[in-house]
């Protein structure tokens, strides 16, 4: 079973630049999420997808970042103006009943580095 | 939001040796899960426990459920030099529907 895959796996950009990371979850997962890894931290909830609509967006910063998962299978994360703070590694991650108890596969990560 | 702390921050130990390491909320968990990640990795998940008082085993890994529902652990026996990572412990979040991190254990095995 193939597993959850990110591209890319690198992003070195400008601060003001934009940037769009992808995810494609595994087969028949219904729930996706996208979290926020800053160096020496525990991955952050920025957003959680149960097919294609939006369960929790909470703490994604509306303001700059966007996700969209338009097909309720590959999504899309983008952030237009990055700034410095964005540097982190952002991980992708699915399931199948989308509960959290059930547990989460999570993609290898795209890390992004703002300079 | 729910905090997650994780204790201790880091170790490093020997070939052979055994590691605990523990897990504290700020509030009642109904699950806890423990995930590892490997360095340019993200976290797989090892050990799920889903009732107070629960102790599970998965290979040379043993975490229990504490009975108060807010702490949880995790046991490493005969740790080799393949077990170097972050040891991350995480849980429900207030929706049940995603998961909150503590800021993980480093591990570090010497041969």
């Amino acid at each position: 079973e193939a597993g959850v895959a990110q591209s890319p796996r690198y992003k070195i950009i400008e601060k003001r630049q934009s940037v769009a990371f992808w995810c494609n979850p595994i087969s028949g997962h219904a729930t996706l999420y996208w979290y926020q890894q800053i160096l020496g931290q525990g991955p952050k909830l920025l957003i959680q997808f149960q097919n294609n609509g939006v369960v929790d967006d909470s703490q994604l910063p509306k303001d700059r970042f966007s996700a969209e998962r338009l097909k309720g299978v590959d999504s899309t994360l983008k952030i237009q103006p990055a700034k410095l703070e964005d540097s982190a590694v952002y991980l992708c991650a699915s399931s199948l009943t989308g509960f959290g108890g059930d547990g989460a596969f999570f993609g290898q990560g795209t890390r992004l580095t703002v300079v | 939001g729910q905090q997650l702390n994780q204790s201790p921050q880091s170790m490093f130990i020997q070939e052979g040796e055994d590691v605990s390491m523990n897990c504290t909320s700020s509030s009642i968990f109904n699950t806890w899960l423990w995930y590892k990640q490997d360095p340019g990795e993200g976290p797989v998940l090892l050990i799920a426990l889903y009732k107070a008082g629960e102790l599970t085993s998965n290979g040379r890994l043993t975490a229990q459920f504490g009975i108060t529902r807010k702490d949880s652990f995790l046991n490493i026996s005969a740790s080799i030099p393949s077990d170097v990572g972050i040891y991350f412990c995480a849980g429900p979040t207030l929706s049940g529907y995603a998961l909150n991190f503590g800021k993980g254990t480093s591990l570090l095995v010497t041969p």
